[in-house]
């Protein structure tokens, strides 16, 4: 079976502070992880995904085998990063997401 | 705009209802999915279909169940609403032969019901 566990449901930072929203996996296989983004009424979209190891408006995210992590970072938080984000893993076949139950990150001025 | 499409946007029914929530897209993609948001439980998979001849149970279809119409629409019914099923439900597509199997899902905007 597949997990995915975000231990924070809140987690609230002063602008300009370096952000980490911590995601931790289990899957006995090769994992895909994503980070998915819910801004305030906007839709539910890709933030980024291991595969691509990029970094998107400021976030990055290195999976970690060994610890079996995929932690979001970013160096200096905004205000308009203020949303709702999901870990999501894929693993076995058909491209079906197990998503984490979530982060709220409030970034206050 | 190619789209994910959901209606109803917002329902209010009661206990013992039968309710369909549909999803329409102009994506031209082959799977769809549905899933639930709950506060503190995430996003949970309910059914998801490869193509219109293929539907599968996610890991919590029961009290659920789908049609796919056409490759564009794929319906989600609850048969006998209880209260427990009051959620906000996504509908996403994806489609892993273009561009790669890349894993991306596209969303709907969310369908709120609430079952009294």
């Amino acid at each position: 079976a597949q997990r995915v566990t975000q231990p924070e449901k809140l987690l609230s930072v002063f602008k300009g502070a370096p952000v980490e929203l911590k995601c931790n996996y289990s899957y006995s296989g090769s994992p895909e992880l994503f980070w998915y983004v819910q801004y305030s009424r906007q839709r539910l979209q890709l933030l980024l995904r291991h595969i691509s190891r990029e970094s998107i408006k400021g976030f990055t995210a290195d999976l970690n085998k060994g610890e079996t992590s995929f932690h979001l970072k970013k160096p200096f938080a905004q205000e308009e990063d203020s949303a709702m984000y999901y870990c999501a893993l894929r693993g076995g076949g058909g491209n079906k997401l197990t998503f984490g139950t979530g982060t709220q990150l409030k970034v206050e001025l | 705009d190619a789209d994910v499409t959901q209606t109803p946007r917002n329902r209010i029914t009661k206990t013992g209802k039968r309710i369909m929530l549909e999803c329409s897209q102009t994506k031209g993609h082959d799977r769809m999915y549905w899933y639930r948001q709950d506060p503190g439980l995430g996003l949970r998979l309910i059914y998801y279909s490869f193509d219109v001849k293929d539907i599968n149970k996610g890991e919590i279809s029961d009290g659920y169940s789908v049609s796919r119409q056409a490759q564009a629409k794929f319906s989600l019914s609850l048969e006998s609403a209880i209260p427990n099923q009051t959620a906000l439900y996504f509908c996403a597509t994806s489609d892993p032969t273009r561009g790669g199997h890349t894993g991306e899902l596209f969303f709907g905007e969310g369908s709120r019901l609430t079952v009294l």
